[in-house]
């Protein structure tokens, strides 16, 4: 089945230690996409990555890296920089660039204490 | 960036039509508008899109309106499976990011 997978689906951590939330698509898809979202609220862009070597801030990206070496994976890294990081964090894919229809992974939900 | 604005929450009963507005007066002429529907605890799930005209799929209706400052997505006949926070997004086709609001929580009484 072609979709997003994203792991673990609950995740915790002690504060002050890096954390990497995986995402892996079988789309083929160019575009990949994070977000994050808080009880009761709308989601928001952390980082997004057109092809395979680039990627661009969203608007939340102080305290989270990305990377995006294979065109099926764009792990993010929540880092102890990231001040309130429990949250539902949300992937996404698309088959290019432009206003195309995004594919959301099932998400992780991460605490930290 | 553009804005969309949503009810906070609607009702509607099963197998009913169900209408929900959006305002988005300061859309741009590169802007799509999409809609997308969350079910707790999952990712959203795309539902429909559209630039000028009505458009029309499997799972709902999206009417456009003629100077394209507001919207409506149509279920047709809700289902108890249609309870979901529902998204009204303008998605620039140029910058090719997605911004969410707040949506709109449909709740659907049997």
């Amino acid at each position: 089945d072609g979709g997003i997978t994203q792991s673990p689906k609950y995740l915790f951590r002690k504060e002050g230690q890096n954390v990497t939330l995986s995402c892996e698509q079988n789309l083929n898809h160019d575009a990949m996409y994070w977000y994050r979202q808080d009880p009761g609220q709308g989601l928001r862009l952390i980082y997004y990555s057109q092809i395979v070597n680039d990627f661009q801030k969203g608007d939340i990206a102080e305290g989270y890296s990305v990377s995006r070496e294979k065109k099926e994976s764009f792990p993010l890294t929540v880092t102890s920089a990231q001040k309130n990081p429990t949250a539902f964090y949300l992937c996404a894919s698309q088959s290019s660039y432009g206003a195309y229809e995004q594919y959301f992974g099932p998400g992780t939900r991460l605490t930290v204490t | 960036d553009a804005k969309t604005t949503q009810p906070n929450s609607m009702e509607s009963n099963e197998e009913e039509p169900v209408h929900l507005p959006c305002n988005h007066s300061t859309i741009s002429g590169t802007d799509y508008i999409h809609w997308y529907r969350q079910l707790p605890s999952q990712g959203p799930e795309y539902v429909i899109h559209g630039l000028t005209s009505n458009v029309n799929n499997r799972m709902a209706s999206l009417a456009i309106a003629e100077d394209r400052k507001s919207s409506t997505l149509i279920l047709h006949r809700a289902t108890l499976r249609d309870a979901a926070v529902y998204y009204c997004i303008l998605r620039d086709y140029i910058r090719n990011d997605m911004r969410f609001g707040a949506g709109t929580r449909l709740t659907v009484k049997p």
